[in-house]
């Protein structure tokens, strides 16, 4: 059954430094997500993207983030000069459709910890 | 703006018993509620979704009917089995074409032989 795959399973890193997550959507999906989970925390939409470009973001997602889909394959969530407070768990979906009732297919994560 | 209230947990239960999780959202529009899984070391997976109001969402013996006059979306199964043990999720995504699905905080489920 195909599925969407996250690396790497644990990332450290020091505070200021960039770090890129990387997700392999499923293959014939058009629409990627990223969302995180704060330890303790709900689990938080960041991004949409769609066409090569985001379709929505959240508030969250401010000018540390940035996404991209550098091929046919990988889709990539990127944060500049890490802060304590990105520690976090990060989820990348994809989804066939977008829309109300589109089902989201999640990989198991990137759990981020920044020191 | 839009949110999702569910019962903080962990839920421990006895095999057999009877599960209900409470879930309740706020959402301006015509929402879509879905509930998610997630296994231990897994990504979250869908269990059920219902898109309008009096819809019932269903699988693996799990059920949630999209009740719109107490904006509810309560998950229940009859009789839990171990397997049954996760976390489980429940989201939202507002009308109008907007995507981001939006999460309650996730209820830990415990089931004991």
């Amino acid at each position: 059954e195909p599925e969407v795959t996250q690396t790497p399973s644990h990332q450290v890193t020091q505070m200021g430094q960039e770090v890129i997550l990387r997700c392999v959507p499923i293959s014939n999906h058009l629409y990627f997500y990223w969302y995180r989970q704060i330890l303790g925390q709900k689990v938080e939409f960041l991004v949409s993207f769609y066409n090569n470009e985001i379709s929505e973001k959240s508030e969250i997602f401010d000018d540390q983030f940035s996404v991209e889909r550098p091929d046919g394959s990988n889709f990539t969530l990127k944060i500049r000069s890490t802060k304590l407070e990105d520690s976090a768990m990060y989820f990348c979906a994809s989804s066939y459709s977008s829309g109300g009732a589109n089902e989201q297919f999640f990989g198991p994560g990137t759990r981020l910890t920044v020191l | 703006g839009d949110s999702v209230t569910q019962m903080e947990g962990p839920v421990t239960l006895s095999e057999e018993a009877f599960l209900t999780i409470n879930c309740t959202y706020t959402a301006t529009g015509y929402p879509s509620l879905f509930w998610y899984v997630q296994y231990p070391g897994e990504g979250l997976q869908l269990l059920l979704k219902a898109t309008k109001a009096d819809d019932k969402g269903s699988n693996k013996g799990f059920e949630a009917t999209y009740r719109k006059e107490t904006t509810s979306f309560h998950l229940e199964k009859g009789s839990v089995q171990v397997s049954d043990s996760a976390v489980y999720f429940c989201a939202l995504t507002a009308g109008g074409g907007a995507d981001g699905l939006t999460f309650g905080k996730g209820t830990h489920l415990i089931i004991q032989p």
